[in-house]
């Protein structure tokens, strides 16, 4: 089955610095990807939408400047949070759907940022 | 605006009953609807899914029924077992733009 991947697993940064994660698609190709944040016992919350070779879309409220996205091949997209506060803390998730026909979003297992 | 309504929040099943979850949804336009079971500190994993030709599908223990005409959909999960103890979430989407709903937490008790 298809399978997406992230790193790191979980992260602790501490205020005002940046961290990266990485989200690849190991074995199908992604032209699109997908940025969701999940808080405790809440549903996803989709942050942006990341498409190789061009700018991602941004839902209303995320903060362009502060979550950087980087969609630079067909099987790795990264978002950056720049600048972290304790707020950011949260669960971040990347999903990538399969271009090769069918619409299945297939999801990462996820990373938990805590920002000190 | 909550485009996809999920019931219930939360559930109770023992061993071996059925676990009904449901959810029902505001644009028509939607033409996919997939289910995600997810774990404590896991992403969510893609259960089973329907587009909407289609009234039913069943994979395993597990089977949507869907409603076009109320805009509804359910997930049915026969002879539940602990081990589905999980998370729970029903999707919509058109494209690039997957709604979900908020979430059911089921508990099987052995």
């Amino acid at each position: 089955g298809a399978v997406v991947s992230q790193h790191p697993s979980w992260v602790i940064c501490k205020s005002g610095t940046s961290v990266k994660i990485e989200c690849r698609s190991l074995d199908f190709q992604a032209t699109t990807m997908f940025w969701y944040r999940q808080f405790p016992k809440q549903s996803l919350m989709l942050m942006a939408t990341s498409n190789e070779g061009s700018k991602a879309t941004y839902e209303q409220g995320v903060e362009k400047d502060k979550f950087l996205i980087n969609h630079a091949s067909l099987t790795l997209s990264t978002l950056t949070v720049t600048s972290a506060h304790p707020e950011d803390s949260s669960f971040y998730i990347c999903s990538a759907r399969d271009e090769s026909g069918i619409y299945e979003q297939y999801f990462g297992p996820g990373t938990r940022l805590t920002v000190t | 605006q909550q485009q996809v309504k999920q019931s219930p929040q939360s559930l109770i099943v023992q061993k071996g009953g059925i676990s009904i979850i449901n959810c029902a949804y505001e644009n028509t336009a939607f033409d996919y609807f997939p289910w995600y079971q997810q774990f404590p500190g896991k992403g969510p994993a893609l259960l089973i899914a329907i587009r909407p030709d289609v009234s039913e599908k069943k994979e395993g223990r597990f089977t949507i029924s869907f409603n076009k005409s109320a805009k509804q959909f359910s997930l049915h999960i026969m002879d539940s077992q602990p081990g589905d103890s999980a998370t729970y979430f029903c999707a919509a989407s058109l494209f690039n733009d997957m709604r979900f709903g908020a979430g059911t937490r089921l508990t099987v008790k052995p």
